[in-house]
């Protein structure tokens, strides 16, 4: 069964980076994009990017473009999420999430369990 | 960016009741070239991520009960579920895939009346 399994929670500080690690599987990983949303406490998802599993292809949401880095390890059958720069703003649970296809349709048929990122001085 | 807005923001529904989300979309997310509405709709429980419940505005997901239904077309769409059962509680939102950023709406808070 296909599964996403996040790595656990993290406590930043303002200006710090952090880097969420996705773990796939019971898929073929290069076969799906992943993408990466947050939810913010009390604020709607929020969609970050994508990472095109097998060419390594990445499109980022303006909002974050130079803010956060996505990439991938196909050995590893993992996706990283990596945001830098980081103010209160930033704390929220963050999910990576499988497309269903190879090449972004941008929706979202399986997700991660969330991994919560604090950010506090 | 598309802005996505449901309605209402919480809704109260009798068990076996029908319970009706709405989702409107600031612009269009019919795409003319294949006649597909890119638009999904989400289950999220407390303490879960997201579920995928439809995409393409109607095409239910393998597993997902038939009372769970979703219709509309262009800018404006509808989740039915036809009889609610105690575990449909849950918040329920729209997201368009039509455009980068992908957008959701705000969430529609469904609970037993």
């Amino acid at each position: 069964q296909v599964q996403l399994v996040q790595s656990g929670a993290e406590v930043k500080k303002p200006g710090a980076s952090v880097k969420v690690s996705c773990k796939a599987s019971g898929y073929t990983f290069i076969g799906n994009t992943i993408h990466w949303v947050r939810q913010a406490p009390g604020q709607r998802l929020e969609w970050m990017g994508w990472i095109n599993a097998g060419n390594g292809n990445t499109r980022y949401s303006q909002k974050f473009q130079g803010r956060v880095t996505i990439t991938r390890d196909t050995s590893a059958t993992s996706a990283y999420m990596e945001l830098s720069s980081l103010t209160s703003e930033d704390t929220a649970v963050y999910y990576c999430a499988r497309d269903p296809r190879q090449y972004d349709s941008g929706y979202f048929d399986y997700w991660g369990q969330g991994t919560l990122v604090t950010v506090s001085s | 960016d598309i802005v996505m807005t449901q309605s209402p923001d919480s809704l109260a529904v009798s068990l076996g009741e029908r319970a009706t989300i709405n989702c409107k979309s600031s612009q269009s997310v019919l795409y003319s070239s294949n006649n597909k509405n890119y638009l999904a709709w989400y289950q999220q429980k407390p303490g879960q991520p997201p579920k995928l419940l439809i995409s393409w505005a109607s095409a239910r997901e393998s597993g997902v009960p038939d009372r769970f239904s979703g219709s509309g077309s262009g800018t404006d769409f509808t989740l039915t579920i036809s009889s609610l059962q105690a575990e449909d509680v849950a918040v329920y939102y729209c997201q368009e895939y039509y455009r980068t950023p992908y957008t959701f709406g705000q969430g529609t808070k469904l609970e037993i009346k």
